[in-house]
């Protein structure tokens, strides 16, 4: 059964910081893996989406890696900002017992992060 | 492009009664994914549907249910609602084929509580 774990589970920093979050899974067996961002009661943004195929994603100010082999997934934000203040969730597809995934996202229990001016 | 809507947004029912949920993917995505958002569990997989079909079942019980149709747009139903089914549900949309994985786009969700 894969499992997703994210550390730390919270974060705090003063604003322009680089920040490094990080995201292991147990099965290495994955499709892909999807970094999103959620604030309180909202839905999610995708942030990232890596290819198992892929190393890495980069958006702007954000860079997402990946190693498949180690389980390991991490998430950079440079020059960090009040407004990156969220909770921050990684999440894998791998194939169930059939050979298939459709869908199914495996998520860890996110990253709060908090930029303080 | 619109982005995958939900309705309603926010909903408060009785234990025991049943509540159908609304899901209207993205244009062009035929793929829609249901999730449970829970403080103590946090997002867990419930079903997605392709095509009409559901593809992909999580571990819930019976009393959670879904369907899809022909516009891809997707419901999902509880009945006999528990104390514990109070939670975000979110749905997400992707325009996953039967081949590659693509990223999924969620909703703002819909707020359940049951009282």
């Amino acid at each position: 059964k894969q499992e997703v774990t994210q550390i730390p589970a919270a974060l705090s920093v003063p604003e322009g910081e680089n920040l490094v979050l990080n995201c292991s899974f147990t099965d290495s067996a994955i499709y892909n893996l999807q970094w999103f961002r959620q604030d309180p009661g909202k839905g999610l943004t995708s942030l990232l989406l890596i290819q198992s195929s892929q190393r890495e994603q980069t958006s702007g100010r954000l860079n997402a890696s990946l190693d498949k082999s180690s389980g390991r997934s991490t998430l950079y934000i440079a020059a960090s900002q009040p407004g990156d203040s969220a909770t921050y969730l990684c999440a894998v597809e791998v194939a169930n017992a059939g050979g298939t995934s459709y869908g199914k996202l495996t998520f860890g229990q996110g990253t709060i992060l908090t930029v303080h001016p | 492009k619109a982005g995958v809507t939900q309705t309603p947004r926010y909903l408060i029912k009785t234990r025991g009664q049943q509540v159908t949920l609304s899901c209207s993917p993205i244009s062009g995505h035929r793929s829609v994914s249901w999730y449970q958002q829970t403080p103590g569990q946090g997002l867990q997989f419930l079903f997605e549907y392709f095509s009409e079909t559901q593809r992909n079942k999580g571990n819930f019980p019976g009393r959670f249910s879904g369907r899809q149709f022909s516009n891809s747009r997707s419901e999902m139903n509880v009945s006999t609602l528990e104390l514990g089914d109070s939670a975000l549900y979110l749905c997400a949309s992707s325009t996953s084929g039967t081949s590659l994985h693509h990223e999924q786009y969620f909703g703002p969700g819909t707020r359940l509580t049951v009282t």
